[in-house]
């Protein structure tokens, strides 16, 4: 069974720019959630989708939004990079987003320069 | 911010000992879950505990979902040097406002010395 899929691994963009990263969970899965990874802040939520609907949302400025498709894929898009979006961005999947463990992929590494 | 408190924040052990790290919180969780992240990598589920009390093994690791659910703790008995990582408790709430989001402890730094 293969797992959850990110990509691309690693991205430079410089701030201003905008980026789209790339999620395709565990075959049956259709929750997807994203998360930020700072050394400065940890492991942040950032939202959950299930079923092309976005049910959950963290404290993240508007720049943040995404999506899920029919297929259960998401993509997570940030407008107006500045350079404290440098972060490793990771995915999980589950398969209804309730309380089951997730599976996380290995990340996307954007930096903004 | 993050609302768990995850301690020790980093550990220096030799091979062969054992490990004990655990995360508090000031409000209840459903679920603790209990992951490894490596360089490079995304976090690795380990152990997942869904009742208070509840008491979980998976090889030499073993978990406990704290009581008052407020707590809970990770151990690994006779380390080995592949245990060297990132390891992250984190906890979700129940009820629909918890779908897909995990509080993550500030995570524990293990070396394992040969």
């Amino acid at each position: 069974k293969a797992g959850v899929t990110q990509t691309p691994r690693y991205l430079i963009k410089t701030r201003g720019q905008q980026v789209t990263l790339s999620c395709s969970p565990i075959s049956g899965h259709r929750s997807v959630s994203w998360y930020q990874q700072t050394p400065g802040q940890g492991l942040q939520f950032l939202f959950e989708y299930f079923s092309e609907t976005q049910r959950n949302k963290g404290n993240f400025p508007g720049r943040f939004s995404g999506r899920q498709f029919s297929n259960s894929r998401s993509e997570m898009n940030v407008s107006t990079l500045e350079l404290g979006d440098s972060a490793l961005y990771l995915c999980a999947s589950s398969p209804e987003g309730g309380n089951y463990g997730y599976t996380f992929g290995s990340g996307t590494r954007l930096t903004v320069v | 911010g993050q609302q768990l408190n995850q301690s020790p924040q980093s550990m220096f052990i030799q091979e062969g000992e054992d490990v004990s790290m655990n995360c508090t919180s000031s409000s209840i969780f459903n679920t603790w879950l209990w992951y490894k992240q490596d360089p490079g990598e995304g976090p690795v589920l380990l152990i997942a505990l869904y009742k208070a009390g509840e008491l979980t093994s998976n090889g030499r690791l073993t978990a406990q979902f704290g009581i008052t659910r407020k707590d809970s703790f990770l151990n690994i008995s006779a380390s080995i040097p592949s245990d060297v990582g990132i390891y992250f408790c984190a906890g979700q709430f129940a009820g629909g406002t918890s779908y897909g989001k995990l509080t993550f402890g500030q995570g524990t730094i293990l070396t394992v010395h040969p």
